[in-house]
């Protein structure tokens, strides 16, 4: 499976404690992605890399979160101190910016987290 | 003010009916747009991109007005399969992706 990978799909914690995702995006995809999406509402973008430099992060992600992606290739996103508001759908993507560049995004499934 | 907003619907349609969703976009310096679909439980897709003279791909017609700032999508004799969440996207500087909420379709038989 060539796509792009997620894990774990779900993960279910307690208030209060740490969880991390990690994304493999697509093997030749220089840019990498992470949203949020809650029930009812389209994914709210949270960070994106080129390579391995985080380039921008989105107000929605505070200080309790962190993103990384070291070698250029694969992605974790941890939450610190988990609150049941973080309760979500997190999606990463990847997509190329070299032509021909459709500017396609390729969603995981996401990995989805409910904080009790 | 949110970077794209959606109708969220639902829109219920017969088969074979013609239904049109509308979006719009707040910042003019946008350069990419897109249709995404999203099935239940499942990741966004991409449906189609949105050029300025108007697209179409088979049943679907994208058209984008820049002036006006607004998107549409046009989903002629509608199949049951096409019921799903429609995603508005745009692309500005060729960074970050701003998805609008999405809008409901559900095709009746």
């Amino acid at each position: 499976d060539t796509g792009v990978s997620q894990n774990p799909r779900h993960k279910i914690t307690k208030r209060g404690q740490n969880v991390t995702f990690r994304c493999d995006p697509i093997s030749e995809h220089n840019r990498l992605y992470w949203y949020r999406q809650t029930l009812g509402q389209g994914p709210e973008f949270l960070t994106y890399f080129q390579n391995e430099a985080q380039l921008e992060k989105s107000r929605l992600l505070s200080d309790r979160f962190s993103a990384e992606r070291p070698k250029g290739s694969f992605s974790t996103l941890e939450i610190q101190r988990t609150e049941q508001g973080d309760s979500a759908m997190y999606l990463c993507a990847s997509s190329v910016d070299r032509a021909p560049n459709t500017g396609e995004l390729f969603f995981g499934e996401g990995s989805r987290l409910t904080v009790l | 003010r949110k970077e794209v907003e959606q109708d969220p619907g639902p829109f219920n349609v017969p088969e074979g009916a013609t239904v049109a969703f509308n979006c719009t976009y707040s910042n003019s310096a946008s350069q990419s747009f897109f249709w995404y679909r999203q099935d239940c439980r499942k990741e966004p897709k991409l449906l189609m991109s949105v050029y300025s003279s108007g697209n179409e791909d088979g049943r679907f017609t994208a058209q984008l007005n820049r002036a006006s700032q607004y998107i549409s999508l046009l989903i002629r004799d509608s199949k049951l399969s096409d019921s799903a969440t429609y995603l508005c996207v745009v692309n500005r500087l060729g960074n970050q992706f701003y998805f609008g909420t999405g809008t409901s379709l559900t095709v009746i038989p």
